[in-house]
């Protein structure tokens, strides 16, 4: 019930970018998106709704497939900032965070 | 507004030790939600509360942990007996509205070591 995200880690230089996918095997009303530094708790990016809504960070684009049950999120331009661990989180009957995707940005 | 409040920030007990986490929501949100995170299981949903009524707490691992929340700004999660398996961080996450729909703000957390 845990969706899957991919990949699990990922190293980028800045300026370049990056695609974090996550599945679910539930029918899902939404994804969430938050990304966690070492040490701190999860922030939030952005949420997309089944219909097509999205509310979240100007900055940051991501897709969701109700279909597929599938999200991914779109890094562009990384910045150092960005380094930390995504997570999606999707909501249908229950509420389930992903496994997780680790990125690093260097110089 | 201080965003959702966590104490203890760090917990160390022994084993068989009851523990109490506290948290206070954001002030008008009125689900609140607690969180577990560990290496091996990520962040697993153990309870969330609307309205200060526990909606579903099929994520609890055992009669061990219980969780209340007596009114809008206070909630607790206790584990009693406290088992070494037991230590992760522990976050406590508030909303507006529906749960799903909407971003969870978290708290910054309780580490507790259970030795």
């Amino acid at each position: 019930q845990q969706p899957v995200q991919s990949p699990q880690a990922v190293i980028l230089r800045e300026g370049e970018d990056a695609v974090i996918n996550c599945s679910s095997s539930k029918a899902l009303y939404s994804v969430h998106w938050y990304r966690q530094k070492h040490g701190e708790a999860p922030v939030f990016l952005m949420i997309l709704l089944k219909g097509g809504e999205q509310k979240g960070h100007e900055k940051i684009s991501a897709s969701f497939n109700e279909k597929k049950q599938q999200s991914s999120l779109y890094l562009t331009a990384s910045q150092l900032s960005y380094s930390g661990t995504y997570f999606c989180g999707t909501g249908g009957n229950q509420f389930y965070f992903g496994t997780g995707t680790s990125l690093t940005v260097i110089p | 507004d201080a965003g959702v409040i966590q104490s203890p920030r760090h917990e160390v007990t022994e084993m068989g030790q009851e523990v109490t986490l506290r948290c206070k929501p954001i002030s008008g949100h009125d689900y609140l939600f607690w969180y577990r995170q560990t290496m091996m299981r990520g962040l697993e949903l153990l309870i969330y509360f609307n309205n200060n009524v526990p909606i579903d707490d099929s994520g609890m691992p055992e009669d061990r942990f219980s969780a209340k929340m007596p009114n809008a700004s206070f909630s607790t999660l206790k584990i009693q007996p406290s088992e070494p398996r037991d230590s992760a961080v522990y976050f406590c996450a508030s909303s507006q509205q529906g749960p799903w729909y909407n971003e969870q703000f978290f708290g910054p957390g309780t580490r507790l070591t259970v030795l």
